[in-house]
């Protein structure tokens, strides 16, 4: 079976710090990771997918995740956060030959002036 | 493309009644996925169809709930008779199929069952 865990329920941060939201994984098959951020009363919006090649992954608003496969792992960091990053953050995982997403719990990101 | 689209964007009922929830997915894209998103359980997938068929309901949770996908651009969640447990926001996803494809959300419906 797979699955997903977000470490942190909760990442407060200062404006313009740098920030992490940690990501493992377990499968017992090959998986493509993908982060999604959730603004307050919205859906869920894709910010960067790993499928292969390069590990390191750069998606939309300046965020980038690392894919680590022998830590099983698939951070994600910005080097400098804005007010507007505030929002709920998931990892999840697509398992090879399988066609459905499976999500973490989910870490929100709290962007403090 | 407008996106996946779902209504109603917020649905109050009672105890007892039946709700329906509606999605159109984006055109061209042949998987779907219902997700049930609540303060305690987090984001769960409820049930996905591929080329309209249902391929895993494992995640219903239980008789009262129901999925159709009549035809590629229109699905529906069914709860009936609906519980003030089952308020959540529950959210439509579609994709291309394949295991490297990204799924689109709709904006989700926000049902309060009182």
């Amino acid at each position: 079976a797979q699955s997903v865990t977000q470490l942190d329920s909760q990442v407060p941060v200062f404006e313009e710090a740098p920030v992490e939201l940690r990501c493992n994984y377990s499968s017992s098959v090959s998986v493509y990771l993908f982060w999604y951020v959730q603004y307050p009363n919205q859906g869920l919006q894709l910010l960067l997918k790993y499928l292969s090649g390069s590990t390191l992954v750069k998606g939309i608003n300046g965020f980038e995740a690392e894919f680590n496969k022998s830590q099983t792992s698939f951070h994600l960091r910005k080097p400098s956060v804005h007010i507007s990053d505030t929002a709920e953050y998931f990892c999840a995982v697509s398992p090879g030959g399988y066609n459905k997403l499976i999500f973490g719990a989910g870490t929100r990101l709290a962007v403090h002036p | 493309d407008a996106g996946v689209i779902q209504s109603p964007r917020h649905e109050v009922t009672e105890m007892g009644q039946e709700v329906t929830l509606r999605c159109k997915p984006i055109s061209g894209h042949n998987s779907l996925f219902w997700y049930r998103q609540t303060m305690m359980r987090g984001l769960e997938l409820l049930i996905y169809f591929n080329n309209n068929v249902p391929i895993d309901d494992s995640g219903m949770p239980e008789d009262r709930f129901s999925a159709k996908m009549p035809n590629a651009s229109f699905s529906t969640l069914k709860i009936q008779p609906s519980e003030p447990r089952d308020s959540a926001v529950y959210f439509c996803a579609s994709k291309k199929t394949g295991e490297n494809t990204e799924a689109f959300f709709g904006q989700g419906t926000r049902l309060t069952v009182v």
